[in-house]
């Protein structure tokens, strides 16, 4: 089936410590973003990429890290830095033809 | 910077119209998108207007006024499954996507 998955679909990590978020796609879309999603806000950009090795930071990048090594896969870091990093990450595609996001069905991260 | 306000909760009733209004004041505009988010889960893509006017799905329908920075989602013949978010969004001149908070809608028996 084509589609995005990220995973785990939950995560618990301990303050200070750095954890990497997955998102494999295989919709052969070039572009991918990340968002951050909290309660009663709406979603913010992370990082973005519109092709394989080179991404651009969003509106909040301090604190986090990503990389694009391949077309399928574009993991996100959340590092110690990140000062309120528990929320609901959601990845997302865009293909050529098209302006539309297509998303995954998220992880929520808690730190304790 | 990027301005989308849309209300924060809707009630209805099953059955029902519900208008879920978005303004907007943006850098650039290139189009507005509407998503249904159910809790906890993905977003997914309900319509996406990019000239004045109505636009028909089925039960929903979306409008778009350029000259206004306006917007709205209506929602007919409410059912229980609609109860989710419905978020707003502006595509940018650099194709980035600003979103509104979202509009709750709950849908009553």
């Amino acid at each position: 089936d084509g589609g995005i998955t990220q995973s785990p679909k939950y995560l618990f990590r301990k303050e200070g410590q750095n954890v990497t978020l997955s998102c494999e796609q295989n919709l052969n879309h070039d572009a991918m973003y990340w968002y951050r999603q909290d309660p009663g806000q709406g979603l913010r950009l992370i990082y973005y990429s519109q092709i394989v090795n080179d991404f651009q930071k969003g509106d909040i990048a301090e604190g986090y890290s990503v990389s694009r090594e391949k077309k399928e896969s574009f993991p996100l870091t959340v590092t110690s830095a990140q000062k309120n990093p528990t929320a609901f990450y959601l990845c997302a595609t865009r293909g050529l033809a098209t302006y539309t996001r297509y998303f995954g069905p998220g992880t929520r991260l808690t730190v304790l | 910077g990027q301005n989308i306000d849309q209300p924060t909760e809707m009630t209805a009733t099953e059955g029902a119209i519900v208008q879920i209004n978005c303004t907007y004041q943006t850098s650039g505009f290139n189009g507005l998108f509407w998503y249904q988010q159910h809790a906890g889960e993905a977003p997914t893509f309900l319509s996406y207007n990019v000239l004045d006017g109505l636009e028909e799905k089925g039960r929903f329908s979306s409008f778009l006024s350029r000259s206004k920075g306006y917007s709205y989602l209506l929602l007919k013949e409410l059912q229980m499954k609609d109860s989710a978010s419905y978020l707003c969004a502006v595509r940018d001149n650099d194709y980035k996507l600003s979103f509104g908070a979202g509009t709750t809608v709950t849908v009553r028996a």
